[in-house]
């Protein structure tokens, strides 16, 4: 079974810019989550699909931030516009259960 | 509120040395606990859990006791190999909740 995959695994973009994020979930895996880790610090929730509709978007940062999940398959985050601190690693992650996560390998955000 | 606090890094050992990678937590109810680890290039994966009390998870080697009194969950392995090296997170889940919350991370290298 194909894992979580996030594109792109990589991206630097300048301030100011706008960059998306893509998450693609286990098939059929129901809940989708996705996470920040900034520099050195620790990795924070930010939101939680259910299908395509937000469960809690509790973490979001601010309104420059905005997550959509397409017919409840992937999912996009967009940043608009992005700024410094917004750089970090993105970890998206799926599940069909309570517990049951799997994680993506992350897509490495670089804003100069 | 919910948090975690691990062990600042970096870490080196020799191989086969013993590790302990400490973490302690604050919860508002009765979390379950876990470890994930992230090899280079690669997404967090599960190391292992517990999701109560005393119970002990264990995986390829590697050990944590859910202590309550201490509101600790130490990760413990008993001789490290080169391949272990990689960034470990301590991360706790409420039972009522989906959230995740981390710490910090801390990265090991295992040095021959």
């Amino acid at each position: 079974e194909a894992g979580v995959t996030q594109f792109p695994s990589h991206s630097v973009i300048e301030k100011g810019q706008t960059v998306t994020l893509r998450c693609d979930p286990i098939s059929g895996h129901d809940n989708l989550y996705w996470y920040r880790r900034v520099m050195g610090k620790e990795i924070k929730f930010l939101l939680h699909f259910v299908k395509e509709s937000k469960q809690d978007e509790s973490g979001m940062p601010n309104n420059r931030f905005l997550a959509e999940r397409t017919g409840g398959t992937y999912s996009t985050l967009k940043v608009q516009p992005a700024e410094l601190e917004d750089s970090g690693v993105y970890f998206c992650a799926s599940s069909q259960r309570l517990y049951g996560y799997t994680f993506g390998s992350g897509t490495r955000l670089t804003v100069v | 509120g919910n948090s975690v606090t691990q062990m600042e890094g970096p870490v080196t050992l020799s191989e086969e040395a013993f590790l302990t990678i400490n973490c302690t937590y604050t919860a508002t109810g009765y979390p379950s606990l876990f470890w994930y680890v992230q090899y280079p290039g690669e997404g967090l994966q599960l190391l292992l859990k517990a999701t109560k009390a005393d119970d002990k998870g264990s995986n390829k080697g590697f050990e944590a006791t859910y202590r309550k009194e201490t509101t600790s969950f130490h990760l413990e392995k008993g001789s490290v190999q080169v391949s272990d090296s990689a960034v470990y997170f301590c991360a706790l889940s409420e039972s009522t909740g989906n959230q995740f919350y981390f710490g910090t991370g801390t990265s090991l290298t295992v040095i021959p």
